[in-house]
Formats: C-alpha cells, sequence, structure tokens
C-alpha cells in the first residue's frame, strides 16, 4: 500500500522568513497530493492541492512542487506571519485504493514573530 | 464552498456508555464519508468509509461493533462509539465528497471524545 513520509516533524522560523516541509510517497500510482492546514481543536483545511499531471502551483504565499520521477513533493510558504503557525499534512490519494486519503505525519510549523 | 458540519464539538462521557458523533454535509450530497481517528501529536488514520445506503467499510484493525456507522442518506453519517473505554479517548473528524470524484473532500471540525 501506499506510505507517506512527511519531514520535517517541527519547523520554527521567524516571521517574514520561507517555509518548506517535504513528503515522500511510494505508490507511483498516487496521482492527487493535496495538503492541509490543521489548527489546534479544529479538523483540517485543504490549502492547496496538486495533480500528477502537474509540476508546480502556486496560490499568493503557497506553492507546491511535484517530481513524480522521485515521487516526491514539497510545500513552500513565503513570507511566513504568526497566523501560518500550525500543523501541516501531506496526504496523497490514488484511484487505485478507492481515492483515500494516505496523510503524512504532520509537520508543527512555528512562526516567531 | 462545501460545508461539512460536525457535532459536538467536544464530548466527556463515562466509562460504558455510548457516543454519537454526527456529519452533515451542508450543501452538497455527500455520496462517500471517510471517518478518521487522530491521537495527540499524531496524523489522520482512516478508521472506515462509509458509502450512503450501504455498509461501512472499516480499517484493519478497528472493530466494527464497537465504532457503528450509518449513512443512511446523503446528508449525514453517524459514528456511535459503543461501551466507550477511556483508550477510546481521542480526536475524530468526518470527510466527505460529493459523488466518485478523487477531490474535493472537506473535512467536517472534529469531535474530541473524553472518556472517564
Amino acid at each position: 500500500g501506499e506510505n507517506v513520509e512527511q519531514h520535517p516533524s517541527t519547523l520554527s522560523v521567524q516571521e517574514g522568513d520561507s517555509a518548506v516541509i517535504k513528503c515522500t510517497y511510494s505508490d507511483s500510482a498516487s496521482n492527487y497530493f493535496p495538503w492541509y492546514k490543521q489548527e489546534l481543536g479544529k479538523g483540517p483545511q485543504l490549502i492547496i492541492d496538486i495533480r500528477s499531471n502537474v509540476g508546480e502551483k502556486k496560490d499568493q504565499r503557497i506553492a507546491v512542487t511535484l517530481n513524480k520521477t522521485a515521487k516526491h513533493f514539497s510545500l513552500h510558504i513565503t513570507e511566513t506571519q504568526p497566523e501560518d503557525s500550525a500543523v501541516y499534512f501531506c496526504a496523497a490519494s490514488n484511484p487505485n485504493t478507492g481515492n483515500q486519503f494516505y496523510f503524512g505525519t504532520g509537520t508543527s510549523l512555528t512562526v516567531i514573530p | 464552498g462545501a460545508v461539512v458540519s460536525q457535532h459536538p464539538s467536544w464530548v466527556i462521557c463515562k466509562s460504558g456508555t455510548s457516543v454519537k458523533i454526527e456529519c452533515r454535509s451542508l450543501d452538497f450530497q455527500a455520496t462517500t464519508m471517510f471517518w478518521y481517528r487522530q491521537f495527540p501529536k499524531q496524523s489522520l488514520m482512516l478508521m472506515a468509509t462509509s458509502n450512503e445506503g450501504s455498509k461501512a467499510t472499516y480499517e484493519q484493525g478497528v472493530e466494527k461493533d464497537k465504532f457503528l456507522i450509518n449513512h443512511a442518506s446523503l446528508t449525514l453519517s453517524t459514528l456511535t462509539v459503543t461501551s466507550a473505554h477511556p483508550e477510546d479517548s481521542s480526536f475524530y473528524i468526518c470527510s466527505a465528497r460529493a459523488g466518485n470524484s478523487q477531490y474535493g473532500y472537506t473535512f467536517g471540525s472534529g469531535t474530541r471524545l473524553t472518556v472517564v
């Protein structure tokens, strides 16, 4: 089955700096890779996603890159703000396994004012 | 956008009692709902997948008699934790999607269950 690994588990950056979170996946059939932001005591919120036919996607300060050959994808947050502090999860899914999501282990991001 | 309403947001119950958690899709018909459990500082673990009008499919290691899932309508799925024990204390989250699309999952806000 699919195995998603996520690094780092914790990340602290100064406000205004960039943050990068990386994930790898094992199943080459996976073709959809969403990123979720989870604040304490709340459910995950989709912040950006990418499909396997695209190498990069950007939405304001957030971008995601995908390397299908290496089977890894990354989340990039630029000009970080304190409100970006949260736990971020990557996920992978493929239609061969009922489209269920396989989540990474999460990255706790702290943006220091 | 699509909204999934989950209630209650938190609940405390005594050991041996049952607790029901509801998940409603407010502005779309959710043909499939997923139930996850999340322990502190850990990732989301899929418990079961429920399709409207049929029995839920449980992940390996999840007791179907303990975690009862009902998906009787296209807008409502419930998870009942029966005979709850302290080790069942966790954060339970549902997610839903419309149709068979691989995309467009929406998560509920989660339910913090504490069994005392």
